[in-house]
């Protein structure tokens, strides 16, 4: 069954804590993205990742950090430095140059 | 740089009737369009693409059509059903690069 897969489903953080959402792709992809969603908003992209050990920032990676060990995974940590982190995020994969984008099924993440 | 959006935050529509969403995006270098539907609480799903060289393309009770001279894009939903209540986002963006544009969304909401 391919596919991306993201967990956990829902999250809860306390303030002042680092929180670690994962992604995972059997679609053999080699471009990963992290993007965030708000009520009414459309897509902002975090970070985005072309190929294994490398990785660039988006439009609002500030409180955000990333890592791309392996081509399969690209887990996102959500750092205390980030102000607003309530939000759902979401996880997506492509082909080499932008392509259609394959989403995860999303993380809630809720910050308490 | 690239702006998408679309041009109405819902649409009501009666179980059977056809739909449709426009999408506006800025950059005319943009050669490659998406349409996605997101449903409540999930990663959004690939609907149908086209790229610059075409006008129209069709998939099952679904048509985009595309005017570069305007640049202007829209979805067309053949007898609407319940199921297909959900947001629909337009993504654009030049093909060979690695990031798309994405528009915030219209929410269809069908009336059976």
């Amino acid at each position: 069954d391919g596919g991306i897969t993201q967990s956990p489903k829902y999250l809860f953080r306390k303030e002042g804590q680092n929180v670690t959402l994962s992604c995972e792709q059997n679609l053999n992809h080699d471009a990963m993205y992290w993007y965030r969603q708000d009520p009414g908003q459309g897509l902002r992209l975090i970070y985005y990742s072309h190929i294994v050990n490398d990785f660039q920032k988006g439009d609002i990676a500030e409180g955000y950090s990333v890592s791309r060990e392996k081509k399969e995974s690209f887990p996102l940590t959500v750092t205390s430095a980030q102000k607003n982190p309530t939000a759902f995020y979401l996880c997506a994969s492509s082909p080499p140059k932008w392509d259609t984008q394959y989403f995860g099924p999303g993380t809630r993440l809720t910050v308490l | 740089g690239e702006s998408v959006g679309l041009h109405l935050p819902t649409l009501s529509v009666q179980e059977g009737d056809n739909s449709i969403i426009n999408c506006a995006y800025s950059n005319s270098a943009s050669d490659y369009f998406i349409w996605y539907k997101q449903e409540s609480g999930k990663g959004p799903q690939f609907i149908i693409d086209i790229r610059s060289n075409m006008d129209k393309r069709q998939g099952q009770r679904v048509t985009v059509l595309l005017n570069k001279t305007v640049k202007h894009l829209s979805l067309q939903i053949a007898a609407t059903q319940p199921g297909d209540s959900a947001v629909y986002f337009c993504a654009g963006g030049a093909g060979g690069s690695y990031i798309p544009t994405f528009g915030r969304g219209t929410s269809l909401i069908v009336h059976p």
